[in-house]
């Protein structure tokens, strides 16, 4: 089992639709959870992170965190063609607050279409 | 304009032959990494380091060396003995705090 596992996608939502992306994560002791976004050839850059249970709203992206059932998401609302790249999980685990690793999906890619 | 500068954009190795990838950053991070992604893969762990002249190994360091002689820098080595480097490297440095990490816009490296 991966440690942290996306579908790769790719998931394709018309223009202004929300776009759902999961995570799951394989460590309980998980700390903290990062969405990256990351355009074809280009590197990633951060979106969104969450620590607590729950949702954290900022615009149009909202992150969703259980710790419980061990996955966080992503919503997109009205998604745009610009939206349309590889978004990125990335965990940090237990242990991990000292050396700053971070534990990285698969990435899955979004293609939103006009 | 504070960030990390990766160099070159482009390299490309002849079988055999040693490569060192160059890092940069002017954020004042303690903490910095070495990242490989290959096509439809995440990124994977080659090298962290914490402080300088200090530094430990990734989830694939084989193939790899680094040296961290100075807080700015953090140039990776690509070894004849990595047998499959063809990758996008990525290096980043995370604040203190841990929260977002900052990445260079990469070096794409194929052997020829």
């Amino acid at each position: 089992q991966k440690e942290v596992e996306q579908n790769s996608g790719p998931l394709s939502v018309p223009e202004g639709a929300i776009a759902s992306l999961n995570c799951t994560y394989s460590d309980r002791g998980s700390q903290s959870f990062f969405w990256y976004r990351q355009y074809s050839g280009k590197s990633p850059e951060l979106i969104m992170f969450i620590y607590s249970n729950g949702d954290k709203e900022d615009g149009r992206f909202t992150a969703q965190l259980n710790k419980a059932s061990q996955y966080v998401s992503l919503l997109i609302r009205d998604s745009q063609p610009s939206d349309s790249a590889t978004y990125l999980c990335a965990v940090s685990p237990q242990g991990s607050s000292n050396t700053g690793k971070l534990i990285f999906g698969q990435g899955t890619t979004l293609q939103v279409k006009p | 304009d504070g960030g990390i500068t990766q160099s070159p954009k482009y390299l490309f190795r002849k079988e055999g032959q040693n490569v060192t990838l160059s890092c940069e950053q002017n954020l004042n991070h303690d903490a910095m990494y070495w990242y490989r992604q290959d096509p439809g893969q995440g990124l994977r762990l080659i090298y962290y380091s914490q402080i300088v002249n200090d530094f430990q190994k990734g989830d694939i360091a084989e193939g790899y060396s680094v040296s961290r002689e100075k807080k700015e820098s953090f140039p990776l080595t690509v070894t004849s003995a990595q047998k499959n480097p063809t990758a996008f490297y990525l290096c980043a440095s995370r604040d203190p705090s841990h929260t977002e990490a900052f990445f260079g816009q990469g070096t794409r490296l194929t052997v020829v």
